[in-house]
């Protein structure tokens, strides 16, 4: 089975800390990605990447940046964490392929309050 | 602007019965339509998935029906059991590099025994 890593299940952290989220696959999946999921508000992307040092802004990339040195391994940081990124954070991984579209798989999430 | 549409946002449905869950999208590019099944505390699990060139599939207790002309696609869950009361969530991506995923913004269901 793909197994999608996040590091911490939940995390408290205080306003204006720099906060890392690691997510780690261990497939060889060649996209990552990071979701925040609100209430009413669904998954909303916030970067993704599909290659090592390669990264896109999703809809959602302000006050976020993301690192991702590794194949296996991609970071979301928040520079300077505020109570509007008190969120549920899901990192997702999937293969690229010219022929046909696969799903993602998700990890558990990481429950982020910023206090 | 949300490039997939999904109704209703909750739904309670008495064991036995069918749930059904309605999505539309705008693009007609999109070429894979997933949906996703997450139970509190965990992460969204593909459940089952589509292509545009059927207008339905079946795994089990669960149907997508797809209508490509009205750009709709709906999963059915018949004989709903208490254990499928979950959030789901329908999906639509295209064939592209990333592979970016778009979302709807989810259907909590509650199947009442």
């Amino acid at each position: 089975d793909v197994k999608v890593t996040q590091s911490s299940r939940y995390l408290v952290k205080r306003t204006g800390e720099k906060v890392f989220l690691e997510c780690v696959q261990d497939m060889d999946h060649e996209n990552m990605f990071w979701y925040r999921q609100d209430p009413g508000l669904g998954l909303r992307l916030i970067y993704f990447s599909y290659d090592v040092k390669m990264k896109e802004k999703g809809d959602i990339p302000e006050g976020y940046s993301v690192s991702r040195e590794k194949k296996e391994r991609f970071s979301l940081i928040l520079e300077s964490a505020s109570t509007n990124q008190t969120s549920m954070y899901l990192c997702a991984s999937s293969i690229q392929s010219d022929r046909e579209t696969r799903g993602y798989t998700f990890g558990s999430g990481t429950r982020l309050t910023v206090v | 602007q949300q490039q997939v549409k999904q109704s209703p946002q909750s739904l309670i449905v008495q064991k036995g019965g069918i749930s059904i869950i309605n999505c539309a999208y705008e693009n007609t590019a999109f070429d894979y339509f997933p949906w996703y099944q997450q139970f509190p505390g965990k992460g969204p699990a593909l459940l089952i998935a589509i292509r545009p060139d059927v207008s339905e599939k079946k795994e089990g207790r669960f149907t997508i029906s797809f209508n490509k002309s009205a750009k709709q696609f709906s999963l059915h869950i018949m004989d709903s059991q208490p254990g499928d009361s979950a959030t789901y969530f329908c999906a639509a991506t295209m064939r592209n590099t990333g592979n970016q995923f778009y979302f709807g913004t989810g259907t909590s269901l509650t199947v009442i025994p």
